[in-house]
């Protein structure tokens, strides 16, 4: 099975500074990956997705990722963070389940914006 | 469109007693899952539909714990009899899968179950 790791559980920044929230992945094969956030107390949405084509990734809200084969690295970027910005991140990654698919996150990255 | 809804939003249950969670996804989306969500151990897949039939359950923790999928437009997730370890935040999404491709998933707000 595919996997993520989410190497921070929490990352705190000021606002205004530049936000980075780090993820490997383990694939056997070229994987989709993805990052969603989670606001408190709501559902997940969806931030981006990388599925082969360009491997940097522009999302909502002035996100970006990008991806790197080499270090099987999908590292979630901001330049300038947002008191609003303060939730959960997660990394996500499309396993294959027979003729299925399923997505499999991480465990979470909790980013806390400063005033 | 209304997105994913679940019900009930909050459930505060006793121990034994049998909780059902519903979700209706976005009409359309042929692809339905149901997630757990603990502080322990993070988000985790029970079981994901493909045009409502069951492509894996092996996320589903034992058989207290049943879903189904009568039709395209309702899933429902069963505990049967709850235990206080079933305490979590249960969340539904769905997508529009195409050949290779899982599709964005969409959630809901998720359903908060106590069990006492």
């Amino acid at each position: 099975a595919q996997s993520v790791t989410q190497l921070d559980s929490h990352v705190s920044v000021s606002e205004g500074t530049p936000v980075l929230l780090r993820c490997n992945y383990s694939s056997s094969y070229s994987p989709s990956l993805f990052w969603y956030v989670q606001h408190p107390n709501k559902g997940l949405q969806l931030l981006l997705k990388y599925t082969s084509a360009a491997t940097l990734v522009k999302g909502i809200n002035g996100f970006e990722a990008e991806f790197k084969k080499s270090e099987t690295s999908f590292h979630l970027t901001k330049p300038s963070a947002h008191m609003s910005d303060a939730a959960e991140y997660f990394c996500v990654v499309s396993d294959r389940f027979g003729s299925g698919y399923a997505l499999n996150f991480g465990k979470g990255t909790s980013l806390l914006v400063t005033p | 469109d209304a997105g994913v809804i679940q019900s009930p939003r909050h459930e505060v249950t006793e121990m034994g007693q049998e909780v059902t969670l519903r979700c209706k996804p976005i009409s359309g989306h042929n692809s339905l899952f149901w997630y757990r969500q603990t502080m322990m151990r993070g988000l985790e897949l029970l079981i994901y539909f493909n045009n409502n039939v069951p492509i894996d359950d092996s996320g589903m923790p034992e058989d207290r714990f049943s879903a189904k999928m009568p039709n395209a437009s309702f899933s429902t997730l069963k505990i049967q009899p709850s235990e206080p370890r079933d305490s979590a935040v249960y969340f539904c999404a769905s997508s529009r899968r195409t050949s290779g491709d899982t599709g964005e998933l969409f959630f809901g707000e998720g359903s908060r179950l106590t069990v006492l």
